[in-house]
């Protein structure tokens, strides 16, 4: 079965500072992989996604990522940090083969500092 | 405007009650899901159906049930049997499987037991 590991529960930078989510996963296939955003209290929202066109994918709000099959990786970044950015941030993913089925990492919560 | 719509968005319930969460969607999408979050574990998948008149369970099914009798509405049911209930719950949808687009998520629905 295919799982999500995000390292690193709460991530702490400074507004204009590098943004860096990692996500390793594994998976015996090929997978697809995503990024979601939550706010407070609210749903989900899709940043990006891999479905295996160009391994680095770019996403709304400045996101993008890159897949590494080498190192089974998918972290998200953004170059300079906005504190409109401050969210929980989760990876998922899923086997081709069963598209019905994510499953998601235990989320990390960025915080933007001033 | 498409979108999902959740209610009720908070619900308190004495132990020993059944409560339903309901979970309505106008975008023609044929999957839904029910998700579960609680903090630190990310979403786990409760129950997921791709067409009417059908479901599926996920990961953590026990002490919930679902039916999905029309193609717009996903109903969620936490019985008495569910013994740790409260949480977050997250109703979506996708056109037809997840890798053909992206989950599209209500709002949520916290639950919490007296």
């Amino acid at each position: 079965a295919q799982s999500v590991t995000q390292l690193g529960s709460h991530v702490s930078v400074s507004e204009g500072a590098l943004v860096l989510l990692r996500c390793n996963y594994s998976s015996s296939v090929p997978p697809y992989l995503f990024w979601y955003v939550q706010y407070p209290n609210q749903g989900l929202q899709l940043l990006l996604k891999y479905t295996s066109a160009a391994t680095l994918v770019k996403g709304i709000n400045g996101f993008e990522a890159e897949f590494k099959k080498s190192e089974t990786s998918f972290h998200l970044t953004k170059p300079s940090a906005h504190m409109s950015d401050a969210a929980e941030y989760f990876c998922a993913v899923t086997k081709r083969s069963n598209d019905y089925k994510l499953s998601f990492g235990a989320g990390t919560t960025v915080t933007v500092r001033a | 405007d498409g979108g999902i719509t959740q209610s009720p968005k908070y619900l308190f319930r004495k132990e020993g009650q059944n409560v339903t969460l309901s979970c309505e969607q106008n975008l023609n999408h044929d999957a839904m899901y029910w998700y579960r979050q609680d903090p630190g574990q990310g979403l786990r998948l409760i129950y997921y159906s791709q067409i009417v008149n059908d479901f599926q369970k996920g990961d953590i099914a026990e002490g919930y049930s679902v039916s999905r009798e029309k193609k717009e509405s996903f109903p969620l049911t936490v019985t008495s049997a569910q013994k740790n209930p409260t949480a977050f719950y997250l109703c979506a949808s996708s056109p037809q499987g997840i890798t053909t687009g992206e989950l599209f998520f209500g709002e949520g629905s916290r639950l919490t037991v007296l």
